[in-house]
């Protein structure tokens, strides 16, 4: 079955680091991919998705690009915050036509920034 | 801004108890999903609802869980009996289109 795997945290950097959380996907065909992020105490919130290969989200700094032929979702922030500190969850999901799929998760990756 | 709401935002309870979670989806929206999320096994998908119908809730346990829609602005998360076990924190989501919007949780503790 369909299924997702993040890199291990936690993931400790500096203010202004260069950010990248590995996401690797398996899946047939092409699931839509995302990335969540979720801050402390709260539900999560959607970060970026890109719905077909090659395509590129973006949002708030962060990008990450549908790699069909790795099967990799990698996210990617050039200058990190403290603000970003936060647990960063990798999903897919099939859309049901335009219906939302369920969606997959990755078991997440801690960000801690400091400053 | 609208927003999924979850009741009670915290839950202790004993053993052997009932435990009903409810969640009031965004409205319009027409799918809803129930999420367990333990440090043990990240976010796992107990149920989801599209209509009001039950899709898939094979990530439930049948014998002590249910989840029912009763109408489109209120789903319900049922634990009779609850366990040790199901401690956790609950999450609804409810999606329009490819996004999925989530509530607040309710972390539940069974002592």
């Amino acid at each position: 079955g369909d299924s997702v795997t993040q890199m291990e945290g936690p993931v400790t950097l500096s203010e202004e680091a260069f950010l990248t959380i590995n996401c690797t996907y398996t899946a047939t065909g092409y699931p839509s991919l995302f990335w969540y992020v979720q801050y402390p105490g709260e539900g999560l919130q959607l970060l970026l998705k890109a719905t077909k290969a090659d395509d590129k989200g973006s949002n708030k700094g962060f990008e990450a690009t549908y790699r069909k032929e790795t099967t990799s979702f990698h996210l990617e922030k050039g200058s990190v915050q403290v603000s970003d500190s936060a647990v960063y969850f990798c999903a897919l999901s099939r859309p049901v036509g335009s219906n939302t799929g369920k969606l997959i998760f990755g078991q997440g990756t801690t960000l801690q920034v400091k400053p | 801004d609208a927003r999924v709401t979850q009741t009670p935002r915290h839950k202790v309870t004993e053993m052997g108890q009932e435990v009903t979670m409810r969640c009031q989806p965004i409205l319009g929206h027409n799918t809803v999903f129930w999420y367990r999320q333990t440090m043990m096994q990240g976010l796992e998908l107990l149920a989801y609802f599209r209509n009001r119908a039950p899709l898939d809730d094979s990530g439930m346990p049948k014998d002590r869980f249910s989840a029912e829609m009763p109408d489109a602005t209120l789903a319900t998360l049922k634990i009779q009996p609850s366990e040790p076990r199901d401690s956790a924190v609950y999450f609804c989501a409810s999606g329009a289109g490819e996004k999925l919007f989530f509530g607040s949780g309710t972390q539940l503790s069974v002592l």
